[in-house]
């Protein structure tokens, strides 16, 4: 699946380290997602793009700091992360409506240890 | 508890054998996903669907709506279905945007 790409693939860093996750979508969709996906826990909503504009932010912690500056890119910023926030992070993009729900296209998912 | 439940966790199947994965909800919803994630993370969406029934493939979908209860069926399954079956499902009334997830079932289907 090509329609949704993530880089990196795989991450480590250290608690005191920045770095940046990148999403990219060529499907023409208006909405962008970043989800979390723990071991042995659920996906979870992290925080929904809608044309450009922050919809949902799921109570995630400010360490994590999204930004998307159109339609096709996500990027979500880390910084002074912990341990427990080692996970896959996976972006999905979807068309945007207020009055049904689309399918959600996702990407492979970008695979973060933090030390 | 989560709103959403799948049975079972995991699954082992013999290649060509008929699976059943089941998904139980607790609010109302406006829509229902089955996902597959393959080992790696990508994750594919397999059907959405809000009532009666869909059908891709070897694939099979069925939704209950007065039970609160989804079946995702797999017949002359083969080891390359070995996945993370998950279910989804989207609150009527709440966000538009927002999907509840289930935990996911492993199944793996041996030659």
């Amino acid at each position: 699946e090509t329609g949704v790409t993530q880089t990196p693939r795989h991450l480590v860093m250290g608690m005191t380290n920045k770095k940046s996750l990148k999403c990219e979508q060529h499907l023409g969709h208006n909405a962008m997602y970043w989800y979390k996906q723990s071991a042995k826990k659920p996906l979870e909503l992290m925080f929904v793009y809608n044309f450009k504009e922050q919809t949902e932010n799921n109570s995630v912690p400010s360490r994590f700091s999204p930004e998307c500056p159109n339609s096709s890119h996500l990027f979500l910023h880390l910084h002074t992360l912990q341990p427990e926030d080692s996970a896959l992070y996976l972006c999905a993009s979807s068309q945007a409506g207020t009055s049904r729900t689309y399918e959600q296209y996702f990407g492979p998912g970008t695979r973060l240890t933090v030390t | 508890k989560n709103e959403v439940e799948q049975s079972p966790q995991n699954l082992t199947a013999q290649e060509g054998e008929f699976i059943t994965i089941n998904c139980s909800y607790s609010v109302g919803i406006s829509a229902l996903h089955w996902l597959q994630q393959h080992p790696g993370g990508g994750i594919v969406s397999l059907f959405m669907l809000s009532s009666g029934k869909k059908k891709h493939g070897r694939l099979i979908a069925t939704i209950n709506i007065q039970e609160k209860h989804s079946s995702l069926h797999i017949t002359a399954s083969h080891p390359r279905d070995s996945a993370v079956y998950i279910c989804a499902v989207r609150s009527s009334g709440g966000s538009n945007y927002k999907l509840t997830f289930g935990k996911g079932t492993l199944l793996t289907v041996n030659p």
